[in-house]
């Protein structure tokens, strides 16, 4: 079962940074935490993961708070391509991921 | 690196017939692959765990024998859909774990089944 909630929707305009929070109070501590998203009627796209430490790579940034119950997805100048559904995952011990509802983000011009 | 290929993109087949979809992972060898399913406006549903030369793991609520799985290469699983019903209709994504030093799952592009 997924082991992440997520706020339903959100949006953000184009060109600002959107915030995506995501809370996974019963993690583990050596379970890494998966961004993904979708567009629609596509296969999910890896943005970035992480464990302890804050992450960041050509997409995105990953905050995890110390306590690792939560986290936040940044992507730092929103544009339109990135309207989709982003879903944070807390891989299982058993190497399985199980998806949330996610978040549907709607990038406004 | 770390492609996945799904086929078809996308099928319609009467009720009562079977369907078969294929995920390959082009570029790497996958000893597992995951199959999922997803209804409009709902989020991916793991249906089953495919392991390269032994028995699927399926999760609770998927009828094995209606869902068959054969991961029979180190770069092929397929699903079978048997005996589909309209209610069989849905979006299915195959994932498969790359290994090799990467820590991502790469996700096919999708199935979309139809059945009349």
């Amino acid at each position: 079962d997924a082991k992440t909630t997520q706020p339903t929707s959100m949006d953000c305009a184009e060109g600002r940074a959107a915030n995506l929070p995501c809370n996974h109070s019963t993690i583990s501590g050596n379970e890494y935490v998966y961004w993904y998203r979708q567009i629609h009627s596509q296969g999910p796209q890896y943005i970035i993961h992480g464990l302890k430490n804050n992450e960041t790579n050509e997409m995105a940034s990953l905050i995890i708070t110390e306590d690792r119950k939560s986290s936040t997805l940044i992507l730092p100048h929103a544009t339109l391509r990135d309207t989709a559904v982003y879903y944070c995952i807390v891989q299982d011990p058993g190497n399985q991921f199980y998806f949330g509802t996610g978040t549907s983000l709607t990038v406004i011009p | 690196g770390a492609v996945v290929s799904q086929h078809p993109s996308w099928v319609i087949c009467k009720s009562g017939t079977s369907v078969k979809i294929e995920c390959r992972s082009l570029d790497f060898q996958a000893t597992t692959m995951f199959w999922y399913r997803q209804f409009p406006k709902q989020s991916l549903m793991l249906m089953a765990t495919s392991n390269e030369g032994s028995k699927a793991t399926y999760e609770q609520g998927v009828e094995k024998d209606k869902f068959l799985i054969n991961h029979a290469s180190l770069t092929l699983s397929t699903l079978t859909v048997t005996s589909a019903h309209p209610e069989d209709s849905s979006f299915y994504i195959c994932s498969a774990d790359p290994r090799q030093g990467r820590t991502s799952y790469t996700f096919g592009s999708g199935t979309r089944l139809t059945v009349v």
